[in-house]
């Protein structure tokens, strides 16, 4: 059971666009940043949004993230076959178990 | 570049212990924290801790309280993480992450490690 809850899966055609929902609470994603990561398969997690919408250098401006209260959505635009991935959302809890905490991941399928 | 390189993939019995290591490169090792992230087969990511290479202070996962322990190496910028009293649900590949970190709370992970598989079972 993760602290923070993601959609299990989406898809979307070639092309199109998609957004990822992250919710969470006050504790967590309410008073701190929200990242996003990319996971492609048998890989390391890669960093895709960082500080709720910024972008790592390297990593094209069709991926963009936005928050809101103690929600956080990752868009991605122009979706391509390659796009085909796990993706986790990320920030810290400040209660009183403080750490990191993470989405259960969406799976997203390019169509 | 940044990058950090973990150990190989350990196979371990129920009860033993097991260290991984996290070897930096590309920058200055005692400025960003690591942090050790675990995924399960087909699970989400599970983080469980913290240590200041500068320092040396942790902060671990209540789940992890008295099992884990996370040390370094300043010499030769390698960071360790060691876990006792293995269980079969501690099968995982187990990742290294520096942590962007600011006043105890880190924001992101960047780079990851490569990941090491830790597989326990008799």
């Amino acid at each position: 059971q993760s602290v923070l809850t993601q959609p299990p899966s989406v898809s979307a055609a070639p092309g199109q666009k998609v957004t990822i929902s992250c919710s969470g609470s006050s504790s967590n994603i309410g008073n701190n940043y929200v990242s996003w990561y990319q996971q492609l398969p048998g890989t390391a997690p890669k960093l895709l949004i960082y500080d709720n919408n910024k972008r790592p250098s390297g990593i094209p401006d069709r991926f963009s993230g936005s928050k809101s209260g103690t929600s956080a959505t990752l868009g991605i635009t122009g979706l391509q076959t390659g796009d085909e991935a796990d993706y986790y959302c990320g920030t810290w809890d400040s209660s009183l178990s403080a750490g990191g905490v993470f989405g259960g991941g969406t799976k997203l399928t390019v169509l | 570049q940044v990058q950090l390189v973990q150990s190989g993939a350990e196979v371990k019995k129920p009860g033993a212990s097991v260290k991984v290591s996290c070897k930096a490169s590309g920058y200055t090792f005692t400025s960003y924290d690591i942090n050790w992230v675990r995924q399960a087969t087909g699970q989400g990511l599970e983080w469980m801790g913290w240590m200041n290479p500068n320092s040396g202070n942790t902060g671990y996962a209540q789940k992890f309280q008295g099992r884990v322990t996370m040390t370094r190496n300043t010499s030769i910028s390698t960071a360790y993480m060691e876990l006792s009293s293995l269980r079969s649900e501690d099968t995982a590949v187990y990742y290294c992450a520096r942590g962007h970190c600011t006043n105890g709370v880190c924001d992101w992970f960047d780079p990851w490690g490569q990941g090491t598989l830790v597989t326990v079972s008799s």
